[in-house]
């Protein structure tokens, strides 16, 4: 059973406002990641994480920033937000399977609207 | 460009029968591919994969064929039950022992009773 963990779930927040969506996982996974999706539309890898004080963009460009101080945290910034960042914004973590793949475990995700 | 689509948005299966759901993909470096369900206001939870070495992989209900000339992939659900009910998303990697996956828009799998 994996446990990680997304908070808040719901934020609505004025534009230019500075936000830290909140993500942890008790598993000890070293892998970490945000995907941003769009309502109907695929999840976009924005950040990973290979371990602590490691940081990576993904595909999709964000002007988010991340962090990784400890293991288990794995937060996201906006320094200003604006509307173009309403999106549900999802954490995953990850482990090698047995047979060497990877399989993500996603948090509940947090739905953020911007005004 | 999308690497991984899945053109049908939505589908409604009664309970008992297959449920089939379809995903093409583009890009002929991917050779890992992983089906996630994904219920409301819940993240998406990983359901089952296939590598690239096999044409099929069967997990109780859940069976996913994998046809490697066609790019297309399909997940069959066998019986469909109410509990089956949910958004799943195909994903794909380029590598076998790489976690960066590429997300199809995903289908809506609806069963009635």
């Amino acid at each position: 059973e994996a446990d990680i963990y997304q908070t808040p779930r719901y934020l609505v927040i004025g534009t230019g406002k500075k936000i830290t969506l909140e993500c942890s996982q008790t598993m000890g996974h070293d892998k970490m990641y945000w995907y941003q999706q769009d309502p109907g539309m695929e999840l976009h890898l924005i950040h990973y994480s290979y371990g602590v004080n490691s940081t990576e963009k993904g595909d999709l460009s964000s002007e988010s920033t991340v962090s990784r101080i400890r293991t288990e945290h794995f937060p996201l910034t906006l320094e200003s937000a604006r509307p173009s960042h309403t999106s549900q914004y999802l954490c995953a973590s990850s482990e090698p399977g047995a047979s060497g793949t990877y399989e993500q475990y996603f948090g509940p995700g947090t739905r953020l609207t911007v005004t | 460009d999308q690497q991984v689509k899945q053109n049908s948005p939505s589908l409604s299966v009664q309970e008992g029968r297959i449920s089939i759901l379809n995903c093409d993909y583009t890009n002929s470096m991917f050779d890992y591919f992983l089906w996630y369900k994904k219920y409301p206001a819940e993240g998406p939870t990983f359901l089952i994969s296939i590598s690239s070495i096999k044409d099929k992989n069967e997990d109780g209900r859940f069976t996913v064929f994998l046809n490697k000339s066609a790019k297309h992939l399909s997940l069959h659900i066998v019986p469909s039950q109410p509990g089956d009910s949910a958004v799943y998303f195909c994903a794909a990697s380029r590598s076998y022992n790489t976690d960066k996956l590429i997300f199809g828009t995903g289908t809506r799998l609806q069963v009635f009773p």
